[in-house]
């Protein structure tokens, strides 16, 4: 089966950094997402991209997100200037079309000191 | 605002048994409701959903509007079944923003 793929999987930076955490979605697929899960927390929705435009966004998603597509291939999350909160484990997901199956990344466990 | 409950952080039943994981909801739309998946080391990868009233793996879930709920159930466990399970609503019309409890870690002990 076809998958998501991030990189890296673990990131470690210093507080105020940028980082940019990349994705690779299903080679077809449309609609791409960023997910987060602070440790203990829930799975928290970020970001939905389509069409090459941001579709829906939560309120977590200020002005230090943003999102990219820039080559065809890759979904990047940018945070600009990284705070102690940020630390989580980022998720990239994608999908081929409303309705079909959402298909998650394995995840990139960002570690903000 | 919608919320979705998952109230056993954790879950300990012994092989053969049945399971139950347990999920309510809140939202004054019409939902749609999911349940996902994380076995140990490995990815989120979705279990099922409501519209597609289907069994996955043994496992079946029907949607209660009148009690808002979407339990999670099998009626013999297995241990390949250890995982973290997730309830998940997504609005109708809505574009995939998905709205997770806090998961239920299952343990199916031999």
């Amino acid at each position: 089966e076809p998958e998501v793929t991030q990189t890296p999987s673990h990131q470690v930076t210093q507080m105020g950094q940028e980082v940019i955490l990349r994705c690779v979605p299903i080679s077809n697929h449309l609609y791409f997402y960023w997910y987060r899960q602070i440790l203990g927390q829930k799975v928290e929705f970020l970001v939905s991209f389509y069409n090459n435009e941001i579709s829906e966004k939560s309120e977590i998603f200020d002005d230090q997100f943003s999102v990219e597509r820039p080559d065809g291939s890759n979904f990047t999350l940018k945070i600009r200037s990284t705070k102690l909160e940020d630390s989580a484990m980022y998720f990239c997901a994608s999908m081929n079309g409303v309705g079909e199956k959402l298909f998650f990344g394995s995840g990139t466990q960002l570690s903000v000191l | 605002a919608q919320r979705v409950t998952q109230p056993e952080k954790l879950l300990s039943v012994f092989k053969g048994a049945p399971v139950e994981l347990k999920c309510n909801y809140s939202y004054s739309g019409s939902p749609e409701l999911f349940w996902y998946v994380q076995y140990s080391r490995q990815r989120l990868q979705l279990l099922l959903r409501h519209i597609s009233r289907e069994s996955i793996k043994g496992f079946t879930a029907d949607l209660n509007k009148g009690e808002t709920s979407f339990h999670l159930k099998k009626p013999f466990a297995q241990e390949e079944d250890s995982a973290m399970y997730y309830c998940a609503l997504k609005r109708g019309g809505s574009n995939y923003k998905l709205t997770f409890g806090k998961g239920t870690l299952l343990t199916v002990n031999p």
